[in-house]
């Protein structure tokens, strides 16, 4: 099947420091990507759709320039949390699809700590 | 707008006991439904979705648009099962993009 790749896994950064997040799709094109976010125990909420070489679509309350996508190639995206706070601490799962196919396939999430 | 609710945040059975995960949505037109299942330190996976009518380790789940619902069921859990599980919806013209229920976590006791 499919695999999304996201990098890091974890990571732990100081308040007032910018963080980036890779997604990358392994063994397809990823033509349309998503970013999600995940508090505990809690759904899933979409941040924002990004279709290669295009700008991404942020949902409604969430900052673009607070969280910066950039879907430079048909096998990476990336995320970027800029002058991260302790509230942006969460797990935050990428997901991507293929053009002319309709399921999306997950990353395995990156937790973020700021601290 | 679209929403799905999983009333239940928590679900606990025996092994061997019937499971129903409840699934509620909102959606004016025609929607596709979905589960997810994440296990305990893995990644959120497919489980199964409405259009393929198919059972997927021995779960199931009828669409029935009267009510809206989209319950997931499996007649006779198994401890492996423990999971936590999504619900989602995805409109017809927005490929790929889900709306996630609230999750239900299923835990199946020995």
């Amino acid at each position: 099947g499919a695999v999304v790749s996201q990098h890091p896994s974890w990571v732990i950064c100081k308040s007032g420091t910018s963080v980036k997040i890779e997604c990358r799709s392994l063994d397809f094109q990823a033509t349309t990507m998503f970013w999600y976010r995940q508090f505990p125990k809690q759904s899933l909420m979409l941040m924002a759709t990004s279709n290669e070489g295009s700008k991404a679509t942020y949902e409604q309350g969430v900052e673009k320039d607070k969280f910066l996508i950039n879907h430079a190639s048909l096998t990476l995206s990336t995320l970027t949390v800029t002058s991260a706070h302790p509230e942006d601490s969460s797990f935050y799962i990428c997901s991507a699809r293929e053009r002319g196919y309709t399921e999306a396939f997950f990353g395995q999430g990156t937790r973020l700590t700021v601290v | 707008a679209q929403r799905v609710t999983q009333p239940e945040k928590l679900l606990s059975v025996f092994k061997g006991a019937p499971v129903e995960l409840k699934c509620n949505y909102s959606y004016s037109g025609s929607p596709e439904l979905f589960w997810y299942v994440q296990y305990s330190r893995q990644r959120l996976q497919l489980l199964l979705r409405h259009i393929s009518r198919e059972s997927i380790k021995g779960f199931t789940a009828d669409l029935n648009k009267g009510e809206t619902s989209f319950h997931l069921k499996k007649p006779f859990a198994q401890e492996e099962d423990s999971a936590m599980y999504y619900c989602a919806l995805r409109s017809g013209t927005s490929y790929g993009k889900l709306t996630f229920g609230q999750g239900t976590i299923l835990t199946v006791h020995p």
